[in-house]
């Protein structure tokens, strides 16, 4: 399966515990995104990145949230010290470089965080 | 900031008829890209058909089409010969061919295919 693989499908963590979510996208895109969906919600945007570099971060949190998208490896996304507002799906896209031909976006299945 | 508004959470259909889900958004750019996405119980978001700003003609792709009015900054999405398989949450996205080339998603709408 060469889509969008994300991991762990479903994570629990106590209140106060750091949470990471990895995103591996499809083979030879470069560009990634990361979403929140709250139950009975769209998605929100958090965030989009590049290899080495985030290009948009306006949809996160100022405190707690972060993202990488190294080199080498999956894209990142961390949250640390999580309270229960912090339980959602968490989902990962990606985009090819040539994306202006398509516009799509490819998901994967998402990571549901539950905070206890 | 580009918004998107589906106005009804919720529709039900009866299996075979046909269904058109609503979408408006709102732009000041003239190039963007639009989708509605399906996303089941799996919660996997599927993409169901897209639509290229410049282009005129609506999309179509098997059992579902749009109806795209540029000027009036609608999208709306039909179903035709429902399938009990449709049912999910739709969710419509606009994408700017420009910039920081985030999907911007509507609220989502519930569709109940009834037997």
């Amino acid at each position: 399966n060469a889509g969008v693989m994300q991991n762990p499908r479903h994570l629990v963590r106590r209140r106060g515990q750091e949470a990471r979510l990895r995103c591996s996208p499809v083979k030879g895109h470069s560009h990634v995104y990361w979403y929140r969906q709250l139950p009975e919600e769209g998605l929100k945007f958090m965030v989009y990145l590049q290899k080495e570099n985030i290009i948009d971060e306006s949809g996160m949190p100022k405190e707690r949230f972060s993202a990488e998208f190294p080199k080498e490896g999956p894209s990142i996304l961390r949250i640390q010290q999580v309270v229960r507002g912090d339980s959602a799906a968490y989902f990962c896209a990606s985009s090819p470089p040539n994306f202006a031909s398509t516009g799509e976006l490819f998901f994967g299945e998402g990571s549901r965080l539950t905070v206890l | 900031a580009q918004t998107v508004t589906q106005s009804q959470p919720e529709m039900s259909v009866q299996e075979a008829e046909t269904v058109t889900l609503s979408c408006t958004y709102d732009t000041s750019e003239s190039d963007y890209y639009l989708f509605w996405y399906k996303q089941p119980p799996s919660r996997q978001m599927i993409l169901v058909i897209r639509q290229e700003a410049y282009k005129q003609q609506n999309a179509t792709e098997n059992r579902f089409s749009v109806n795209f009015q540029k000027a009036a900054k609608s999208f709306s999405l039909k179903i035709s010969d429902s399938q009990l398989g449709d049912a999910a949450m739709y969710f419509c996205a606009y994408r700017s061919a420009q910039g920081a080339q985030k999907l911007v998603f509507g609220q989502g709408t519930r569709l109940t295919i009834n037997p």
